[in-house]
């Protein structure tokens, strides 16, 4: 069974400044897809980052992009010049891919960390 | 764009009661998931539906159910409500062959008093 670890519950940053969220996960697989998901405190669930295995070249969009370790099975996510908008909750999480709509493709969530971005 | 569509938003019911909670997916989205995410917890996969079959289950307790209909959306109905059932749950779709992300719904929030 795959597992997904987020070793901080916490994280404060200041405005404009950088941060790096951990994540770590577990699995025998080789072919999966890594997302990062934001839950400001409206409660949904927004998709900021994908990232697929088979892929060497790490994902940015905008001001975040990943560190994608697949031998270390770590996927890091650096958010540069924090601004107040991005304090919410940040979830790691594994997917199987699902080409059949087969028992795959549900989401594996770490418990995430909460961030907050102060002025 | 359309987004997953989660009715109601807020839904208070009383123990022993029943609830059902409604997900319209996106368009020619043809997967879709049920998440039960409790106060501080992360998101628990409880069912999903492909074409309208079930697919894949979860932790889901054997007084809930769900199925898919003709028109692709998707209900959770939830029996003998308990305490520990009042949590945020979330429908996502996706298309599964292009292996996109989900997409989730807004959620809706059940208190059980």
């Amino acid at each position: 069974a795959q597992t997904v670890t987020q070793s901080q519950p916490e994280m404060s940053v200041q405005e404009a400044e950088t941060v790096t969220l951990s994540c770590t996960y577990d699995t025998s697989e080789n072919n999966y897809y890594l997302f990062w998901y934001k839950q400001p405190p409206s409660r949904q669930m927004i998709l900021v980052i994908r990232q697929e295995a088979y892929k060497q070249q790490n994902a940015t969009e905008n001001r975040f992009s990943v560190n994608f370790q697949k031998a270390a099975k770590s996927f890091s996510l650096k958010i540069s010049d924090s601004q107040l908008g991005d304090t919410a909750m940040y979830f790691c999480a594994f997917m199987k891919p699902d080409y059949y709509g087969g028992s795959q493709g549900n989401l594996i969530f770490g418990k995430g960390t909460k961030l907050s971005v102060k002025p | 764009a359309a987004g997953v569509i989660q009715s109601p938003r807020h839904l208070i019911k009383e123990k022993r009661e029943t609830a059902t909670l409604k997900c319209y997916p996106i368009p020619r989205h043809d997967t879709v998931y049920w998440y039960q995410q409790g106060p501080g917890q992360d998101p628990q996969f409880l069912i999903s539906f492909y074409e309208k079959m079930q697919s894949d289950k979860g932790s889901i307790p054997d007084r809930f159910s769900a199925q898919q209909f003709s028109d692709y959306h998707s209900e959770l109905n939830m029996s003998s409500l308990e305490l520990g059932d009042s949590a945020l749950y979330f429908c996502a779709s996706r298309v599964t062959r292009r292996n996109t992300e989900a997409f989730f719904g807004q959620g809706t929030r059940l208190t059980v008093v």
